[in-house]
């Protein structure tokens, strides 16, 4: 069974720093693209960051570039997002999700989700 | 930037068929995937590339895309399917809809 369990979420104040830990198990880690979702409260779902298998390749969302970083560790079955100069904007709960492309990379998605971890940037 | 369009809110009598809208200029050139998300529970994948099911999503739930307008359907709805729902498709980086709070009443 495909698991994914966010942890390392808090409060923080503007300007501070995070990182977030996603734990994963269930299937070959190193295989996948992973991501990071964020939803804000009383918003919508919002992209963050996408990883390739090796680390080779990350994007991210305009909003948290420069600031935010996504990584991945193969060997501990994790990913990551180190969360710096925070901003009361970026308070959401982050979801780690497993990414898939569809054949020609015509189109990207998200298989499995975790529960979220919830972070809030407040004085 | 790509947008995607859905409605605030849809409402559906148990029983009966919940249509959930997804709009987008020349959405129907682009694959569109629906996530089902309830409180406290991880959002749930139930349609990707238009009109694929993943094991384990009732067969209940179906889409469609065509046009400038993809369509998640739930037919014979239950209550157990009260949540918001949200589109997406890719216009190279990852394009979500507002999402849908679907009301089971």
């Amino acid at each position: 069974e495909v698991q994914l369990v966010e942890s390392g979420g808090g409060l923080v104040q503007p300007g501070g720093s995070l990182r977030l830990s996603c734990a994963a198990s269930g299937f070959t880690f190193s295989s996948y693209w992973m991501s990071w979702v964020r939803r804000a409260p009383g918003k919508g779902l919002e992209w963050v960051a996408n990883i390739k298998q090796d680390g080779s390749e990350k994007y991210y969302v305009d909003s948290v570039k420069g600031r935010f970083t996504i990584s991945r560790d193969n060997a501990k079955n994790s990913l990551y997002l180190q969360m710096n100069s925070l901003r009361a904007e970026d308070t959401a709960v982050y979801y780690c999700a497993r990414g898939r492309y569809c054949s020609g990379g015509s189109c990207y998605y998200f298989d499995y989700w975790g529960q979220g971890t919830l972070v809030t940037v407040s004085s | 930037s790509y947008e995607l369009t859905q409605p605030p809110s849809v409402s559906v009598s148990p029983g009966q068929t919940a249509t959930i809208t997804c709009s987008g200029d020349k959405l129907g050139d682009k694959y569109v995937c629906w996530y089902q998300l309830k409180p406290g529970q991880s959002p749930v994948l139930v349609i990707y590339q238009d009109s694929k099911r993943p094991s384990g999503i009732p067969e209940r739930f179906s889409g469609s895309n065509s046009g400038n307008t993809a369509t998640l359907t739930i037919s014979g709805t239950q209550a157990i399917d009260e949540a918001d729902y949200y589109c997406q498709a890719w216009d190279s980086s990852v394009v979500f809809g507002g999402g849908t709070k679907l009301t089971v009443l």
